[in-house]
């Protein structure tokens, strides 16, 4: 079994760039596919980001994925942040023992 | 439209049993597999439980197996969780979400229903 980390929290102004990482603590962050959740308050999660770096559709291009297997992690990227962007945000994959896996979330404060 | 909407949540005591229902529409339900995912009360999201379109395959948590079950009515277009010997822990929303496949992602949600397990 692996676990994902991520931060937090972390907080960026409107307009500007932030960076979500996620890091796999066992085994390759390039075994499965990393997906990417962003949660509203009072809201369902939606996805942002499948198969590491796919967007599905309506999502806009300011979102994308990514993965590093130097630093066995996945990141989320959100450019010209927007104050409807402040959320939770989770990352996702699946073990090899048929196990769904989430990161315990970040909550990103548009400020 | 696709819209999964969940039922059967309330309060129940330790030990107890409850039986969480999640009806489908807009979409062919036989096709696609279907997921539980739980949220306690201010913290994250956790996978519960998958089922293929055709309940040939089914994946459990290692915190639920043995005490939950989910199980599929295709021609009801529902989704059905069966939670025995409930533990103070499995407090949470519980969503039901679609995926295409095992490895998928979680492409549309519920709105939840909330499982409150207390004495």
């Amino acid at each position: 079994n692996f676990m994902l980390t991520q931060p937090h929290s972390v907080s960026e102004s409107p307009g500007k760039t932030v960076t979500i990482s996620c890091t796999r603590s066992s085994g390759s962050i390039a075994s499965n596919y990393v997906q990417w959740y962003q949660q509203r308050p009072g809201s369902s999660p939606t996805t942002v980001i499948y198969e590491d770096n796919q967007r599905p559709s309506g999502v806009p291009d300011r979102f994308s994925g990514s993965i590093d297997s130097s630093s066995n992690s996945a990141s989320l990227t959100i450019s010209g942040l927007k104050t409807e962007d402040e959320a939770d945000y989770y990352c996702q994959s699946y073990d090899s023992s048929n196990r769904g896996v989430f990161g315990g979330g970040t909550k990103l404060t548009v400020l | 439209e696709v819209q999964l909407v969940e039922s059967g949540g309330g309060l129940v005591q330790p030990g107890g049993s409850l039986r969480l229902s999640c009806a489908a529409s807009g979409f062919t339900f036989s096709s696609y597999s279907m997921n539980w995912v739980r949220q306690a009360p201010g913290k994250g999201l956790e996978w519960v439980s998958y089922i293929s379109s055709s309940s040939s395959t089914i994946y459990y948590a290692d915190s639920v197996k043995g005490r939950f079950t989910i199980s599929r009515d295709n021609a009801k277009n529902s989704l059905y969780l069966q939670m025995n010997s409930l533990r103070d822990e499995d407090t949470a929303v519980y969503y039901c979400a679609r995926s295409q496949q095992w490895l998928a992602d979680f492409d549309y949600w519920g709105q939840g229903t909330l499982v409150t397990v207390s004495s």
